[in-house]
């Protein structure tokens, strides 16, 4: 496709569930991004990548997150034991390089009952 | 540690009216700023990108500037439309801080008729 495809669009979850989260980014980008967004605020960092490699995660809030992107396209998003506050929509952005600018895909919204 | 501030959290003005937005951050060592545009439900939309180096950038209604040394930007929308209704965000990239972006809280906007 043209932008960055994220899926599912929506997910539920129990409390304790592990849930994992799809991002295809622009065909040929080499830098793919993950942010979480709280309601009613902007998005926060979680992890980077270029290529294959997962260069920065100081964003990941806890060791229940694990992200990666074994072949340098497509990442998922791994949240294990899923907690309440860990609702939010995640959002994935990609870009040529990692200086280039971030075009994002329209997120998941995930909500942990 | 980098934050950045959008006020007013939220606006409504009548179509047609020029208004401003405005963003601040604490830390002036920015590689660049991002203006972006959000819609409900979706991802963001980059309206603008401003180099350190740089003053202001100008698309069709929009305009934004950048105060590096009092670490400003404003978003100026001219003759604003129902269209125009949206969250706008802000981020910026640190020198030096890898290529994560720093994310405003947003101001929600209303264009009404």
């Amino acid at each position: 496709g043209a932008g960055v495809s994220q899926s599912p669009r929506y997910k539920v979850a129990k409390r304790g569930q592990d849930v994992a989260l799809r991002c295809d980014p622009i065909s040929g980008h080499v830098s793919l991004f993950w942010y979480q967004q709280a309601l009613g605020q902007g998005p926060e960092f979680l992890t980077y990548f270029q290529n294959e490699a997962q260069l920065d995660k100081s964003g990941l809030p806890s060791d229940r997150f694990f992200a990666e992107r074994p072949e340098g396209s497509v990442s998922t998003l791994k949240i294990q034991r899923t907690q309440q506050e860990d609702s939010a929509v995640y959002l994935c952005a990609s870009s040529l390089y990692g200086d280039q600018p971030q075009h994002f895909g329209d997120g998941t919204r995930l909500s942990i009952l | 540690k980098q934050e950045v501030t959008q006020i007013p959290a939220a606006l409504s003005v009548p179509e047609g009216e020029n208004l401003v937005l405005n963003c601040s951050f604490t830390d002036s060592a920015i590689y660049n700023l991002q203006w972006f545009r959000q819609d409900p439900g979706k991802g963001l939309t980059s309206l603008l990108l401003i180099q350190s180096s740089q003053r202001e950038q100008t698309s069709g209604r929009l305009n934004a500037s950048l105060d590096k040394s009092s670490g400003r930007s404003t978003l100026y929308i001219a003759a604003s439309q129902p269209g125009d209704s949206a969250t706008y965000l802000c981020a910026v990239k640190i020198t030096g801080g890898g290529n994560k972006l720093t994310f405003g809280t947003g101001t929600q906007l209303k264009v009404e008729l």
